[in-house]
């Protein structure tokens, strides 16, 4: 268990409204990660974060926003949400332990665009 | 390009029937490679990490071994409590990112 909660669990919104979601981690973790999954498509990196206010993009960003003002959150901003983008979201950490990086996955949030 | 192909997509096994699971990969230099079980409505759980061509890793049924160019999820008298999803991702020496490939859906029959 890394320590990786995310909120909320479950949201249906309606398109074009924006929706914020959040990964919390309580083991300092410098590098943080949004994948989304769909099926047929696998898990798929929005962005990721090296550190504070340190933040990249990744193969599926365009309509993605994030923010890490503190280390131990990571927030995922659809500044407004399509019917696309309707999918389950995981955060994630990686870490350093015993010279080989391991990433542990948050329990995920699904979330319908209607 | 990097790319993560697994295969079979599905598979089916009785109980205490062996096989192995398939991940080959294409990536500029490889920094790791990496497996995972996911259950239904959950996350991905961290299951092995693999560095170096020749490299092998076990833990109880599972035991994973890596090529250049591939890498398999060998699956030893497998119990229904094996069935899952098993999901295989590489992070390219250049980089922080990691690529997955679609997953195996692995069921056990009693």
């Amino acid at each position: 268990d890394a320590g990786i909660t995310q909120s909320p669990r479950h949201k249906v919104t309606e398109t074009g409204t924006p929706v914020t979601l959040r990964c919390h981690q309580t083991e300092n973790h410098r590098y943080m990660y949004w994948y989304r999954q769909d099926p047929g498509h696998g898990l798929r990196l929005i962005h990721y974060s090296y550190g504070v206010k340190d933040t990249d993009k990744g193969e599926v960003s365009d309509g993605y926003s994030v923010s890490r003002s503190k280390t131990e959150d990571f927030l995922l901003t659809l500044e407004s949400a399509t019917s696309s983008q309707t999918s389950v979201y995981f955060c994630a950490i990686s870490e350093l332990a015993g010279g080989h990086y391991e990433q542990y996955f948050g329990p995920g949030t699904r979330l319908t665009v209607t | 390009e990097d790319q993560v192909t697994q295969s079979p997509e599905a598979l089916r096994l009785q109980e205490g029937e062996s096989s192995s699971l398939n991940c080959s990969y294409t990536v500029s230099g490889l920094r790791g490679l990496f497996w995972y079980r996911q259950d239904p409505g959950k996350g991905p759980d961290f299951l092995f990490t693999l560095y170096s061509a020749g490299e092998e890793k076990e833990k109880e049924r599972l035991k994973a071994t890596l090529t250049k160019k591939e890498s398999f999820l060998h699956i030893t008298a497998p119990k229904p409590e094996d069935s899952a999803t098993y999901l295989c991702a590489v992070q390219p020496n250049t980089g922080n990112q990691f690529y997955f490939g679609t997953g195996t859906s692995l069921t056990v029959i009693p």
